[in-house]
């Protein structure tokens, strides 16, 4: 049962242009949402996180936008560079559930010069 | 040090063997977390060390794996019996936080590689 998914195994766009990854769960009861960026060998590291309280958070060239209703969020960086060429892991957290993450398959994210 | 160090790096091991990977979270962080990513996939879950708390073992594909943390620090993921579907990156993770908001940013290592012939 896999309660977070990323359906879009790759993305590929041109530097400067927007990159919009995508991620859809269906615990409802999930209330944290975070995003991970992997580059190869290296350990998954922390991006930008929302709360279930806030439907937007934005840090620099990366926003988080969550909707609720429709059990979905998005990663968008704008503008993208070359540099943003990773993979991208959406993860959710049940607060009743302690502290676990439950992470999505990951998209990878290649920003073309 | 300063970040999550995880040993060993890479292990290749043969079918049926026992191998144990080791993980040395951040100074003072109180949760503790096993992760695999096997070849294609995403990050799976298997255990999660919180404080004093009983740990949560809900991931564990089988009893043929476990893990202890040793003076709320040091944890070690035991492989025995060790089966080819095994071979994945197997990540560690720490948290300074256990309270609100729960799930809070992990810092990861950079994992161990098994490969199991």
């Amino acid at each position: 049962d896999q309660q977070v998914k990323q359906n879009s195994p790759s993305l590929s766009v041109q530097e400067g242009r927007i990159s919009i990854l995508n991620c859809d769960y269906t615990n409802s009861m999930f209330d944290y949402f975070l995003w991970y960026k992997k580059y190869p060998a290296e350990g998954p590291t922390f991006l930008i996180s929302i709360s279930s309280i806030k439907d937007k958070n934005e840090d620099g060239r990366f926003t988080v936008f969550l909707n609720k209703s429709a059990k979905h969020l998005s990663l968008h960086i704008v503008p993208s560079q070359p540099g943003d060429s990773a993979v991208y892991f959406c993860a959710a957290s049940d607060g009743n559930q302690g502290g676990k993450l439950i992470f999505g398959q990951g998209t990878e994210l290649s920003v073309k010069p | 040090g300063a970040g999550v160090s995880q040993s060993p790096s890479n292990k290749v091991t043969e079918k049926g063997k026992d191998v144990e990977l080791r993980c040395d979270p951040i100074s003072g962080h109180t949760a503790l977390y096993w992760y695999r990513q096997s070849l294609g996939q995403g990050l799976e879950f298997l255990i999660y060390f919180q404080g004093n708390s009983a740990p949560d073992k809900s991931g564990l594909p089988s009893d043929r794996f476990s893990a202890e943390r040793t003076g709320g620090s040091v944890s070690t993921l035991t492989i025995q019996r060790t089966q080819q579907e095994d071979s994945a990156v197997y990540l560690c993770a720490s948290s300074k936080r256990t309270g609100v908001p729960l799930g809070g940013k992990l810092f990861f290592g950079e994992g161990s590689r098994l490969t199991v012939l």
